[in-house]
C-alpha cells in the first residue's frame, strides 16, 4: 500500500553541488510528474514522462534534469544546485485514461 | 491552454460557519476538475473531482463543489467548518492533450478555522 514514494524527505545543499530525487510508486501508472511548491505559487511542473523511455519538459525545466528507464521510477537530478531551487518538491504519478494524480510526501531541499 | 485562478491566498471562518474557496478555470476543451488539500509537511491529498455527468460532485470530509460551466468556475464549499479542516486547499484542472493528461494548479488558498 506504498503509493508513490519520494526520498529523501528533507535535504541541505550547498551551491554547485549535485544530487537526485527519488521518486517511485508501485501502481503501474504510465504518468509521472514533478512538481516544485514554492509559498503563494502552487505548483509549477518541472517535467513529465508519458512512459518508460518518454520524458518531456514542463514550465520550469531549467537546472534539472530527468530520466524514465521503468515504470515504477522518475529521478530528478539537480547538476548544480542554485539557491533558486529551495523549493519543496513533489512526485506524482497518475494512469492513462484517469486524470487523478497521487501525490508523494515531498521532499524539502535547501540550497545555501 | 489552461490556467486556474484561485481568489484568495487566505480564507478565514470561524468553526461552524460556512467554508466557500473559489476557484476558476479557462480551459479550450471540456476539463476535469480536482480540488486537493494538503496538510501541514504532507503531500496533497485529492479531496473530490469532476470528470463527466453531474456537476454538483461530493468528496471526502463533507466538502463538495459544483462544475459551472456558464461561469467557468468550480467552487468548494462545506456547510460547517471544523477545526481540523484548517489546511492548504488546491484546485486543478487537467485537460486531454495528445493523449496525455497535464495537471494545472491554482497557487492555493490557505483555509484558517477560528474557535
Amino acid at each position: 500500500n506504498a503509493g508513490v514514494t519520494q526520498t529523501p524527505k528533507f535535504r541541505i545543499l550547498k551551491i554547485g553541488q549535485s544530487m537526485t530525487l527519488q521518486c517511485t510508486q508501485d501502481m503501474n501508472h504510465n504518468y509521472m510528474y514533478w512538481y516544485r511548491q514554492d509559498p503563494g505559487m502552487g505548483l509549477k511542473l518541472i517535467y513529465y514522462s508519458v512512459g518508460a523511455g518518454i520524458t518531456d519538459k514542463g514550465e520550469v525545466p531549467n537546472g534539472y534534469n530527468v530520466s524514465r528507464s521503468t515504470t515504477e521510477d522518475f529521478p530528478l537530478r539537480l547538476e548544480l544546485a542554485a539557491p533558486s531551487q529551495t523549493s519543496v518538491y513533489f512526485c506524482a504519478s497518475s494512469y492513462q485514461g484517469n486524470p487523478e494524480a497521487f501525490f508523494g510526501q515531498g521532499t524539502r531541499l535547501t540550497v545555501v | 491552454a489552461q490556467s486556474v485562478t484561485q481568489l484568495g491566498s487566505h480564507v478565514s471562518v470561524s468553526e461552524g460557519a460556512l467554508v466557500l474557496l473559489r476557484c476558476n478555470y479557462s480551459s479550450s476543451v471540456p476539463p476535469y476538475l480536482f480540488w486537493y488539500v494538503q496538510y501541514p509537511n504532507q503531500g496533497l491529498q485529492l479531496l473530490l473531482k469532476y470528470t463527466t455527468g453531474a456537476t454538483l460532485v461530493k468528496g471526502i470530509n463533507g466538502f463538495e463543489a459544483e462544475f459551472k460551466k456558464s461561469e467557468t468556475s468550480f467552487h468548494l464549499t462545506k456547510p460547517s467548518a471544523h477545526m481540523s479542516d484548517a489546511a492548504e486547499y488546491f484546485c486543478a484542472v487537467s485537460e486531454r492533450s495528445g493523449g496525455s493528461y497535464i495537471p494545472t494548479f491554482g497557487r492555493g488558498t490557505s483555509l484558517i478555522v477560528h474557535p
